[in-house]
């Protein structure tokens, strides 16, 4: 298994510019979440989701899109890049809610000039 | 805000000492989890605490549940280079499960 893979592993954005991290797990697992990691701010919810079909938001949802159109598949959608989304995102899936063991990709360095 | 508040931000220690952080919650958490970062990695899960008061051990480190589940601490015995790392620990917000957040984590330096 390869657990939870994410593409790119390093982006440079423009601002303005749109662009899709993304997500994949092979584990068959329900829950799959994003996260932002902020030098001193720890990991804040961006969106999650419960299963294919649903999601939600979570704490900083504000410029990013998602959809969970399949099981193994939670891409992230900026829809027109800022220098405030510059930051480390992880993606982390577990078998059916928050309440689980995440496990988390090897994330995505993205920098917005 | 954030859900979970942890302290220290920073700890130095030196090999061998010991080593504690601290999570706390204005509300009662079903569970707690901590997870371990390694510089430049991605979080790894350590362990989650389920009942109030409940203590595990995991070789040089213990963790506890506070008895109104509303804290928890992390404490590592005895120190080495390969404990080096940010400490975070999780907490699923009320009723809704699919919420987890996270304190802002303990970064723990060890200098040999």
């Amino acid at each position: 298994n390869a657990g939870v893979t994410q593409t790119p592993k390093f982006q440079v954005l423009k601002t303005g510019q749109s662009m899709t991290l993304q997500c994949a797990q092979d584990m068959n697992h329900e829950y799959m979440s994003w996260y932002r990691q902020d030098p001193g701010m720890g990991l804040r919810l961006i969106h999650y989701s419960v299963g294919a079909g649903i999601t939600d938001q979570g704490e900083v949802p504000n410029g990013y899109n998602v959809s969970r159109s399949t099981t193994e598949d939670f891409p992230l959608r900026l829809l027109s890049a800022a220098p405030s989304q510059t930051s480390v995102y992880f993606c982390a899936s577990s078998k059916t809610s928050g309440d689980n063991e995440q496990f988390f990709g090897p994330g995505t360095r993205l920098t917005v000039l | 805000g954030q859900q979970v508040m942890q302290i220290p931000q920073y700890q130095h220690v030196q090999e061998g000492e010991d080593f504690t952080t601290y999570c706390n919650s204005s509300t009662t958490l079903s569970n707690i989890q901590w997870y371990k970062q390694r510089p430049g990695g991605h979080p790894v899960f350590l362990i989650q605490l389920v009942k109030s008061g409940e203590v595990k051990k995991q070789k040089r480190l213990t963790f506890q549940f506070g008895e109104a589940k509303k804290n928890s601490s992390l404490h590592i015995t005895a120190t080495q280079t390969t404990d080096v790392g940010t400490y975070f620990c999780a907490g699923p917000r009320g009723s809704t499960l699919g919420r987890l957040y996270f304190g802002r984590g303990t970064q723990l330096t060890v200098w040999p």
